[in-house]
């Protein structure tokens, strides 16, 4: 049973537009969420997370937007460059666990220049 | 700073052969962490550890896989016999204690035929 939803497989975007990924999550005890990027045959590497404590947060191009209430979250990439082209996993943890994150199945993303 | 690495990065055997994968973290890293991918699935925790114990091996699949880390440093997952369904790419991860940023190794693609 998924705890961590990503429901597009895959999203292409034109390079300088916005890129949404969503993420929608099941358990009501996750209280921090992150977002990795994975680029083929590397593993993947931090991006962006967010408290529950918080409904956004930006680092430059990257934001990531959380709805508590609706158990969901978004990644926003603006403007999208062909380098943003990878795997994007959606995790979350519980709080008080350990720092062990429950993953989505992610969401590859494809930016035409 | 070397990052963590992961040997071998492809693995091709048949069904009941053993494989050993083989993990070096980031150097000072106590927490090494296995996680695995079955193809356009999640990724999925397998176990923990802090320097060379084991803090939680609540992922792993059944008894035919082993970890071991060998004095805190290197960690080596053992599956025996393979079955068909062990196929994915396996990574590992590191970090330091009381930091949650969790570096990932490359993986090892495994394949049993």
């Amino acid at each position: 049973d998924q705890q961590v939803k990503q429901n597009s497989p895959s999203l292409s975007v034109q390079e300088g537009r916005i890129s949404i990924l969503n993420c929608d999550y099941t358990n009501s005890m996750f209280d921090y969420f992150l977002w990795y990027k994975k680029y083929p045959a590397e593993g993947p590497t931090f991006l962006i997370s967010i408290s529950s404590i918080k409904d956004k947060n930006e680092d430059g191009r990257f934001t990531v937007f959380l709805n508590k209430s609706a158990k969901h979250l978004s990644l926003h990439i603006v403007p999208s460059q062909p380098g943003d082209s990878a795997v994007y996993f959606c995790a979350a943890r519980r709080k008080g666990g350990s720092y062990i994150p429950t993953f989505g199945r992610g969401t590859s993303l494809i930016v035409h220049p | 700073e070397a990052g963590v690495t992961q040997f071998p990065s492809h693995s091709v055997i048949e069904k009941g052969q053993t494989v050993t994968l083989r993990c070096d973290p980031i150097s000072g890293h106590d927490n090494l962490y296995w996680y695995r991918r079955v193809m356009g699935k999640e990724i999925k925790f397998l176990l923990h550890f802090v320097k060379e114990s084991k803090q939680d091996e609540s992922g792993m699949p059944n008894n035919r896989f082993l970890a071991e880390r060998t004095g805190g440093t290197y960690s080596t997952l053992k599956v025996q016999p393979a079955e068909l369904e062990d196929s994915g790419v396996y990574f590992c991860a590191s970090s330091q204690t009381g930091l949650d940023t969790q570096y990932f190794g490359p993986g090892t693609r495994l394949t049993v035929l």
